[in-house]
């Protein structure tokens, strides 16, 4: 079976701390994912990437930044958390073409 | 772009059979995907449609109509368990890497 682990189930941090958000496939999948989830809201996506080194933008870009240095770990960052981006964050891998597996997601709060 | 409209809630109980619509404004994509996710859980890859017309996983179905720019997920002889939300998304034919647009998904409540 594919797995996604995510790092953390639960978070808690600061406003204007910087948070690291770890993201591992072990399925040698080419994409990978960033989306948070907010009731009402659905899931929408904040990165994606399609290779190492490679993101793209997803919907709601803005107060993130990711990284892939390797294929099976992608990092969700926030630069300077902010009580707006507490939410449940979940990770995704795929190859091309085919359906997602997601991680078990992080519920991150910031106070 | 792209933009689906899924109903907000549903409610049934169990036995019966609940369809889920998904209705799209897109510019083209390549299919459509339905995910399930349980309160607390992950969401789950369910079914794909990638040609017009109905796919069936046991007692879940997945129908699309490009022409009518509409889908539908039906959940038939329904259990307990099924108590979810559940998602369609459409991967739009522009998108890089394997890019999947989400509704907003439909919380569906199977009554004893």
């Amino acid at each position: 079976d594919v797995k996604v682990t995510q790092s953390s189930r639960y978070l808690v941090k600061r406003t204007g701390e910087k948070v690291f958000l770890e993201c591992v496939q072990d399925m040698d999948h080419e994409n990978m994912f960033w989306y948070r989830q907010d009731p009402g809201l659905g899931l929408r996506l904040i990165y994606f990437s399609y290779d190492v080194k490679m993101k793209e933008k997803g919907d709601i870009p803005e107060g993130y930044s990711v990284s892939r240095e390797k294929k099976e770990r992608f990092s969700l960052i926030l630069e300077s958390a902010s009580t707006n981006q507490t939410s449940m964050y979940l990770c995704a891998s795929s190859f091309t073409g085919g359906g997602y597996t997601f991680g078990s997601g992080t519920r991150l709060t910031v106070v | 772009g792209q933009s689906l409209e899924q109903p907000s809630e549903v409610t049934a109980v169990e036995g019966a059979i609940v369809q889920i619509n998904c209705t799209y404004q897109t510019s083209g994509f390549y299919g459509l995907s339905w995910y399930q996710q349980h309160d607390g859980g992950a969401p789950t890859f369910l079914s794909y449609n990638a040609l017009d017309g109905l796919e069936e996983t046991g007692r879940f179905s997945s129908f699309l109509s490009r022409s009518d720019s509409y889908g539908y997920l039906l959940l038939q002889e329904l259990q307990m368990k099924d108590s979810a939300s559940y998602f369609c998304a459409v991967r739009p034919v522009k998108a890089a890497g394997n890019k999947l647009t989400f509704g907003g998904g439909t919380r569906v409540l199977v009554k004893p």
